[in-house]
C-alpha cells in the first residue's frame, strides 16, 4: 500500500465548475500537510498547507482529518489557468516529504 | 522563482555510466533534500543533508550518494546508471526551524539512460 494515496485523474471539467481532491495517507506519525501543484515539465510548488481547522484561500479550500488520515482539496469556480497536476504531500519531522501520485486536472473552456 | 537552481537542465547517459547533478539552495537554507520523479508518478524521497550530513534516506539503493558542501549547495550522485533511473532529479531546500517544512523546488534536471 502506498504511504499517500489519491483519485486518480486525470479530471476534464469546465470552466466555473468545483471540483473536488480527495488523499488519504497511511502513517499517522505525519505531521504537516500540503497541497503542491505542478505544471507541465516544471517544478512542484506550493499550493497551500492543509490544517485540521480547514483553511481557505480564495477560491481554493484544503481540509485535514486526522482520526480518518484524509486530506481534501476543493477548488471553485475552476479557471483555464487551474490545469496542472495536483500533489498531495505528507511531511514528516525533519522534513522527509512523501508525495502521492499526483492527480491530473484539466479544465476546458 | 524560488531561488534554487540545478544544473545540468537535460542530460543523456548509457547504462553502467555514472552521473553527477548538482543543486544550489536558496540563500539562507541549510537543509537540502533530493527526490527523484518518474514519468506520471509523484517526486520519492531519496534523501536529505543537513550540515553536510546524511539525515534521512529514502528507499533507494547504495550507488545513489551525496554530498552538501559548506555554502550548502549539493550534489547527487548516480553509479552504474540503469534504464530505471530515467527521471526528473528535483532538489528541494529549506531552513531547518521553519515550523511548517516548507521547501522550495528547484527546477529539475531531467536524465535520460539509454
Amino acid at each position: 500500500r502506498k504511504e499517500v494515496e489519491q483519485d486518480p485523474g486525470p479530471f476534464n471539467v469546465p470552466e466555473g465548475a468545483t471540483v473536488a481532491f480527495n488523499c488519504t495517507y497511511s502513517n499517522s506519525a505525519s505531521q504537516s500537510f500540503f497541497w503542491y501543484r505542478q505544471d507541465c515539465r516544471k517544478e512542484p510548488k506550493l499550493l497551500m498547507s492543509v490544517y485540521s481547522s480547514g483553511n481557505e484561500d480564495g477560491r481554493f479550500t484544503a481540509q485535514l482529518n486526522r482520526a480518518s488520515q484524509y486530506i481534501s482539496l476543493l477548488i471553485r469556480d475552476s479557471k483555464l489557468s487551474d490545469s496542472a497536476t495536483y500533489l498531495c504531500v505528507v511531511a514528516f519531522q525533519g522534513g522527509k516529504l512523501i508525495f502521492g501520485q499526483g492527480t491530473e486536472l484539466s479544465v476546458k473552456p | 522563482e524560488t531561488g534554487v537552481t540545478q544544473s545540468p537542465t537535460h542530460l543523456i547517459k548509457t547504462r553502467g555510466q555514472q552521473v553527477t547533478l548538482r543543486c544550489s539552495s536558496q540563500s539562507g537554507h541549510n537543509t537540502v533534500s533530493w527526490y527523484q520523479q518518474a514519468l506520471g508518478q509523484g517526486p520519492q524521497f531519496i534523501f536529505q543533508y543537513y550540515r553536510e550530513e546524511e539525515n534521512g534516506r529514502g528507499n533507494f539503493p547504495p550507488r545513489f550518494s551525496g554530498l552538501q558542501f559548506p555554502n550548502y549547495s549539493s550534489e547527487l550522485n548516480v553509479n552504474a546508471l540503469e534504464l530505471d533511473d530515467s527521471a526528473l532529479y528535483l532538489c528541494a531546500s529549506t531552513r531547518t526551524g521553519l515550523t511548517y517544512n516548507e521547501q522550495f523546488f528547484g527546477p529539475g534536471t531531467r536524465l535520460t539512460v539509454l
